[in-house]
């Protein structure tokens, strides 16, 4: 059962444009949220994160979106840049336990 | 910032032996150590949870018996895959979880059994 849904698999964007990655969720008690972002054959790493009391979170050129009430946040990127071209997971915990559960990613590609 | 040491970031191994990976977190105390897996197109999934000085909860359908976590120290955890078949190759990656509300992961690493 997947608890964290990314239904795109892969998009493309234009160098500078604004890139908008999507992420949906199905647990009610998910109150934190995170981004990393994914080269080839690395580990991940910590993009932005966002909890619950918030609807919006803003690091640079990243912002994160929050939507508790239809169970959804975005990442955007803007501008976009080519070194963006990974791939991006979201990924939700509840305060509660440990766990966090990961979308199945969003492999973004930046056209120069 | 929190840093975690995974090595080796690729192995290759023949089917039957058994490969270690370690984590280690480098300024930090990992209280938590979670293992993950990733194969191809598919998203990280959770293989099991460690505290420090306590034996691992596996998640369903983890072979306890053959995936071994030993988290003795709060900076050292590692994930033994043991008799190794083709099916076990995959991306391998730990992720730590300390003091801070926060998971810093590993490098991964990239195990091929062939």
């Amino acid at each position: 059962d997947q608890q964290v849904k990314q239904n795109s698999p892969s998009l493309s964007v234009q160098e500078g444009r604004i890139s908008i990655l999507n992420c949906d969720y199905t647990n009610s008690m998910f109150d934190y949220f995170l981004w990393y972002k994914k080269y080839p054959a690395e580990g991940p790493t910590f993009l932005i994160s966002i909890s619950s009391i918030k609807d919006k979170n803003e690091d640079g050129r990243f912002t994160v979106f929050l939507n508790k009430s239809a169970k959804h946040l975005s990442l955007h990127i803007v501008p976009s840049q080519p070194g963006d071209s990974a791939v991006y997971f979201c990924a939700a915990s509840a305060r509660t336990g440990n766990q966090f559960y990961f979308g199945t990613g969003t492999s973004l590609t930046v056209i120069p | 910032g929190a840093v975690v040491s995974q090595h080796p970031s690729r192995v290759i191994c023949k089917s039957g032996t058994s490969v270690k990976i370690e984590c280690r977190s480098l300024d930090f105390q990992a209280t938590t150590m979670f293992w993950y897996r990733q194969f191809p197109k598919q998203s990280l999934m959770l293989m099991a949870t460690s505290n420090e000085g306590s034996k691992a909860t596996y998640e369903q359908g983890v072979e306890k018996d053959k995936f071994l976590i030993n988290h003795a120290s709060l900076t050292l955890s590692t994930l033994t895959v043991t008799s190794a078949h083709p099916e076990d190759s995959s991306f391998y990656i730990c992720s730590a979880s300390g003091n801070h509300y926060g998971y810093t992961f590993g490098s991964g690493t990239r195990l091929t059994v062939v």
